[in-house]
């Protein structure tokens, strides 16, 4: 059974850059689509982007010019750097992993647990 | 303002069956792209209920069925039961501003 988990820091600075990493267990890295999703205090889910194996990307347009996305292979890991980060990017952060996409939409059928970060100096 | 829109609650009694709506417009659902649903209890991590309009991953019971119609797709839910209660997304792809995968607004479910 593939499971996600989430780590880094729950608390940064205005200004400063969001990491995370996505531990992928009990199922290997190399197919599917790896995406961070995520959600702020009293709101719905934002999905931000994901990554295909290959090392492809696609990211949400309004995010696009702060986020990074990538996979590490050989520690069967993925991760998301998101830069000049403001209070708006306080939120529980979920990876997740594609079951499969159909008629052009992705659907994702493995989540991790999610954690929260909060942006505040 | 999610660019599906969904009610922001719905509720229903023991038993009883519930809809919920999504909305959407020619960029994302009237385009033909399919919509997905997902479960989503508070300190959770979201589970996906129905994907492709209306298929069912296993291990979910057949009281949750999904349709598309149009620029619109609906999520039901019959013989209400009390672990029901949370929150139900809708999910599709966008292709306004180089597309991107979209998540409705959310609706939470009640169970009186």
């Amino acid at each position: 059974q593939v499971q996600l988990q989430e780590s880094g820091p729950g608390l940064v600075k205005p200004s400063e850059t969001l990491s995370l990493t996505c531990t992928v267990s009990g199922g290997s890295i190399s197919d599917f689509y790896w995406s961070w999703i995520r959600q702020p205090p009293g709101k719905g889910l934002e999905w931000i982007g994901y990554i295909y194996y290959s090392g492809g990307t696609t990211y949400k347009p309004s995010l696009k010019s702060r986020v990074t996305v990538l996979v590490d292979k050989s520690k069967n890991q993925f991760s998301l750097r998101l830069s000049s980060v403001t209070a708006a990017d306080t939120a529980v952060y979920y990876c997740a992993r594609t079951s499969g996409c159909s008629s052009g939409s992705c659907y994702f059928g493995y989540w991790g647990q999610g954690t929260l970060v909060t942006v505040s100096s | 303002q999610s660019v599906l829109t969904q009610p922001p609650s719905v509720s229903g009694a023991p038993g009883q069956r519930v809809t919920i709506s999504c909305t959407g417009s020619s960029s994302n659902i009237g385009a033909g792209y399919d919509v997905h649903w997902y479960q989503h209890l508070p300190g959770t991590a979201p589970k996906l209920l129905i994907y492709g309009n209306s298929n069912r991953p296993s291990g979910v019971p057949d009281r949750f069925s999904g349709s598309k119609s149009g620029t619109s797709a609906s999520l039901a839910i019959t013989g209400l039961q009390a672990e029901d209660e949370a929150d139900y997304y809708c999910q599709s792809y966008d292709t306004s501003l180089s597309g991107s995968e979209i998540f409705g607004g959310g609706t939470k479910l009640t169970v009186l």
